[in-house]
């Protein structure tokens, strides 16, 4: 069965630098989506990256694909207080999505 | 911007005892989708619906569990007898188009005792 994995596990950084996190999965997909959750509450939709895509950017995020390893990396640029957050992939291949863990990531003032 | 509403956001109950987790998706969306996430773990999928019916299911998703439309705008989902190992948090999920951005609500806080 699918399964998004993501790493490292937890990310903790200074203010204002970039953060890297990865996912990879197992199956083959149509889309992969990447979701914040701050503590306790719910998915909030970040960007979704097509199987078709090699890259993709939003503001200051960036995506990259690559299905010929089955994994993503989402880099967030000139990082702020308030993504502070758990960052998680999810693969869509029929409807469902398959998510990882998760990267705990902590922005340090 | 249309958002997908669950309530209530937290729910305490009883082992045994039946709830009904509440969600309206976004209006014009045409899938929707349970997830769970016990605390702190990674989200799992419990079961998708479109054209008023289940159109996959994971192995979670086991008798105690139903799903419902009632109405042009609700999407319920029914646990029957309740069980410490349901105390999770539940997210409902919508999208337009089966293969697009599923868009997720706050979340139902279930706490079984």
């Amino acid at each position: 069965s699918q399964q998004g994995e993501e790493d490292p596990q937890a990310l903790s950084i200074q203010e204002g630098e970039n953060a890297t996190m990865n996912c990879s999965y197992k199956t083959s997909i149509n889309n992969l989506q990447w979701y914040r959750q701050n503590s306790g509450r719910g998915l909030v939709h970040l960007i979704l990256i097509r199987s078709n895509e090699r890259e993709k950017h939003s503001g200051r995020l960036r995506v990259t694909l690559d299905t010929s390893k089955k994994s993503s990396s989402l880099l967030i640029t000139a990082s702020r207080a308030a993504d502070t957050a758990s960052y998680f992939c999810g693969s869509l291949g029929a409807q469902k999505l398959v998510f990882g863990q998760g990267t705990r990531l902590t922005i340090n003032p | 911007e249309p958002e997908v509403t669950q309530t209530p956001s937290h729910q305490v109950t009883q082992m045994g005892q039946e709830v009904i987790l509440r969600c309206v998706p976004i209006s014009n969306h045409l899938y929707f989708y349970w997830y769970r996430q016990i605390l702190g773990q990674k989200v799992e999928f419990l079961v998708s619906f479109y054209n008023n019916e289940i159109s996959e299911k994971s192995e979670i998703f086991d008798d105690q569990f139903s799903v419902e439309r009632p109405d042009g705008s609700n999407f319920t989902l029914k646990i029957r007898s309740t069980k410490l190992e349901d105390s999770a948090m539940y997210f409902c999920a919508s999208d337009g188009g089966g293969l697009e951005t599923q868009y997720f609500g706050p979340g139902t806080r279930l706490l079984v005792l």
